[in-house]
């Protein structure tokens, strides 16, 4: 069964920087797309951007020019940098993999991650 | 981007009940269309994809229906698990939206 699993600093200040690493367990790194999506609290979900095993990377345009998504075959790890975050980045993070299809569905989700900025 | 609507925003059944949410795209999105459940505290779970295929492991109440721009999701019997908030999700083309949350209250 694959599990995701990820770990990162759930306090920051603002300007600060957000990283996010998530582990695949029990399935292929390849053949999939490896995204990251929030969740404000109390609100709807918004995709963050992907990766692929070869590091090819899709980010949404709203946050690309403070985002940075990183993968470690190595390790089966992928891993997200946001920089120069506000209160507006406060939001539960999630990693989860796509579907490597003309469907870009999310199959398997990691648990979540906390993430509050705060002065 | 593509902007995705689900109405109603909120709705109370009773077990038993048979209820529908449905959910438009901004623009055509053919049939790239995937339907979620996501209780409190928890991930969302993956329900429908391409507008109609049941996930694995997903009770066969659930469906889905819908191409071009409007899509719906139907319980055919709702049951007391089935509370939580629905989501769609566009997944033709980046970015991936979704729409802003039906939340299911069993009465």
């Amino acid at each position: 069964q694959v599990q995701l699993q990820q770990w990162g600093a759930g306090l920051l200040k603002p300007s600060e920087t957000l990283s996010l690493t998530c582990a695949i367990y029990g399935g292929s790194f390849s053949n999939y797309y490896w995204s990251f999506i929030r969740q404000p609290p109390g609100k709807g979900l918004q995709w963050i951007g992907e990766v692929i095993h070869s590091g090819s990377t899709n980010y949404n345009p709203s946050l690309k020019s403070r985002l940075s998504i990183s993968v470690d075959t190595s390790k089966n790890q992928f891993s997200l940098k946001l920089t120069s975050v506000t209160a507006a980045d406060t939001a539960v993070y999630y990693c989860a993999r796509g579907r490597n299809s003309a469907d870009r569905r999310f199959d398997f989700w990691g648990q979540g991650t906390l993430v509050t900025v705060s002065s | 981007d593509i902007q995705m609507t689900q109405s109603p925003s909120s709705l109370s059944a009773s077990v038993g009940d048979r209820v529908s949410i449905t959910c438009r795209a901004s623009q055509s999105i053919n049939i790239y269309l995937n339907w979620y459940q996501q209780k409190p505290g928890k991930a969302p779970n993956l329900l429908i994809y391409v507008a109609s295929i049941l996930q694995s492991g997903v009770p066969s109440r659930f469906s889905g229906s819908g191409s071009g721009t409007d899509f719906t999701l139907t319980i055919s019997s709702v049951q007391p698990e089935d509370f939580g908030t629905y989501y769609c999700q566009a997944s033709y083309s980046s970015p991936f939206t979704f729409g802003q949350g039906t939340n299911l209250e069993i009465k």
